[in-house]
């Protein structure tokens, strides 16, 4: 069965940061990884898919990469702003299947 | 707005109530999806529909009963709740391409449920 982790649980920078946050299958037979954006109390907003056949994504500030091999996935945010304070969620799905999500890194960015 | 619409987005309701949640998808999918979001836990799937039909059922108690009329519209009638019931409850959207690969998932703003 599937398992996805995240780590760190929740990270504090300084506005102006680049940093890493990072996602983990135990299945390395995926056919999409996902990121996410969850704002306190509200749905999630899609960041970036990376299908099974890709190495990484960018969108902006934000580049994802995938590494199906060791099962890790990691999400770059550039320079980053305290608008960028939320938690992110990564979700694997393998075929046919649904979204298997990670518990989400929190991430704040002080001004 | 990504597309998907989920009604109410409050809900508040008895032990011994029935009501509804909606969702509604207007960008041509054909897979839905219920997701419970319970604090200091991942989402969890309840129910996947493709093209109408039930294909997963993610050990759900039976007093959350979903329906899907048509590819556009998904709903999860709710009975005899528990307050453990209490969370996020979040619709989402695909869609499969050839060969059975879903596609980019775009997620409702949810409904936040409270049992009393």
């Amino acid at each position: 069965k599937q398992e996805v982790t995240q780590i760190p649980a929740a990270l504090s920078v300084p506005e102006g940061e680049n940093l890493v946050l990072n996602c983990s299958f135990t299945d390395s037979a995926i056919y999409n990884l996902q990121w996410f954006r969850q704002d306190p109390g509200k749905g999630l907003t899609s960041l970036l898919l990376i299908q099974s056949s890709q190495r990484e994504q960018t969108s902006g500030r934000l580049n994802a990469s995938l590494d199906k091999s060791s099962g890790r996935s990691t999400l770059y945010i550039a320079a980053s702003q305290p608008g960028d304070s939320a938690t992110y969620l990564c979700a694997a799905n393998q075929a046919g299947t649904a979204l298997i999500f990670g518990k989400g890194t929190t991430l704040s960015v002080s001004s | 707005e990504t597309g998907v619409t989920q009604t109410p987005r409050h809900l508040v309701m008895g032990m011994t109530n029935k009501k509804s949640l909606k969702c509604e998808q207007h960008l041509g999918h054909n897979a839905m999806y219920w997701y419970k979001q319970s604090a200091k836990k991942p989402l969890e799937l309840m129910f996947v529909y493709n093209f109408k039909e039930q294909t997963e059922n993610n050990s759900v108690p039976s007093r959350f009963s979903p329906e899907c009329p048509n590819s556009s519209h998904l709903f999860l009638h709710l009975h005899t709740l528990q307050p453990e019931d209490s969370a996020l409850y979040l619709c989402a959207s695909s869609r499969h391409s050839h060969g059975d690969v879903l596609t980019e998932a775009f997620f409702g703003q949810g409904t936040r449920l409270t049992v009393v």
